[in-house]
């Protein structure tokens, strides 16, 4: 099952707009991390944001965690049209069974030129 | 970050025949794991590849169907046994770095008829 809810399932927005993507999920996590893919290609790694952590950024990207509400944020600053893509976020839950990620279902980002 | 390959890209397979698709990594890893996409959904967790042991499976999947092993620190391979027309679709690899950052190989596309 899905950990992870992302919120929008999709978004446009024009060039130089900022673009946020939320993330909830369910239980106790390690870590999340932040995905994006371009239509059929692979998965690039973005962030990853430890359950200690509040924020953190990189580039034109800047995340957020709330543990507290169990969400998450993936905040694109100046978006560009090369940003429209699918991204995910996954959640490495504390689970007894063993670590691993789990994947929301994605927001699809389109940039308009 | 580590670098995932994975052959073959792509292949198309008649039913019931098996495919082997191959996951080498450039560095180091601590954790191996297969996932599946359909086109346009998100990722679904096949199972982790334990080193030199037989890999965990997550709930639907099974060894007779997926055989998974995992030989090294480095590579593992996934077979698609007695393949259907419902096990078309997009099979990656990844794996996990000491930093806890997961990594995704480009997949491997993979059509039943």
């Amino acid at each position: 099952s899905q950990q992870g809810e992302e919120d929008p399932q999709a978004l446009s927005i024009q060039e130089g707009e900022n673009a946020t993507m939320n993330c909830s999920y369910k239980t106790s996590i390690n870590n999340l991390q932040w995905y994006r893919q371009n239509s059929g290609r692979g998965l690039v790694h973005l962030i990853l944001i430890r359950s200690n952590e509040r924020e953190k950024h990189s580039g034109r990207l800047r995340v957020t965690l709330d543990t507290s509400k169990k969400s998450s944020s993936l905040l694109i600053t100046a978006s560009r049209a090369a940003d429209t893509a699918s991204y995910f976020c996954a959640t490495d839950a504390r689970e007894t069974s063993g670590s691993r990620l789990t994947f929301g279902e994605g927001t699809q980002l389109t940039v308009n030129p | 970050s580590a670098v995932i390959s994975q052959k073959p890209s792509r292949d198309i397979c008649q039913r019931g025949t098996s495919l082997t698709i191959q996951c080498q990594v450039d560095s180091q890893v601590t954790m191996m794991f297969w996932y599946r996409q359909q086109p346009g959904q998100s990722l679904t967790l096949i199972a982790t590849a334990n080193q030199g042991s037989e890999a965990t499976y997550e709930s639907g999947f099974v060894i007779d169907k997926f055989p998974i092993s995992r030989p090294n620190l480095t590579f593992s391979t996934l077979t698609v046994s007695n393949m259907s027309p419902e096990d078309s679709s997009i099979y990656l690899c990844s794996a996990r770095d000491f930093t806890y950052e997961q990594y995704f190989g480009p997949g491997t596309r993979l059509t039943v008829t």
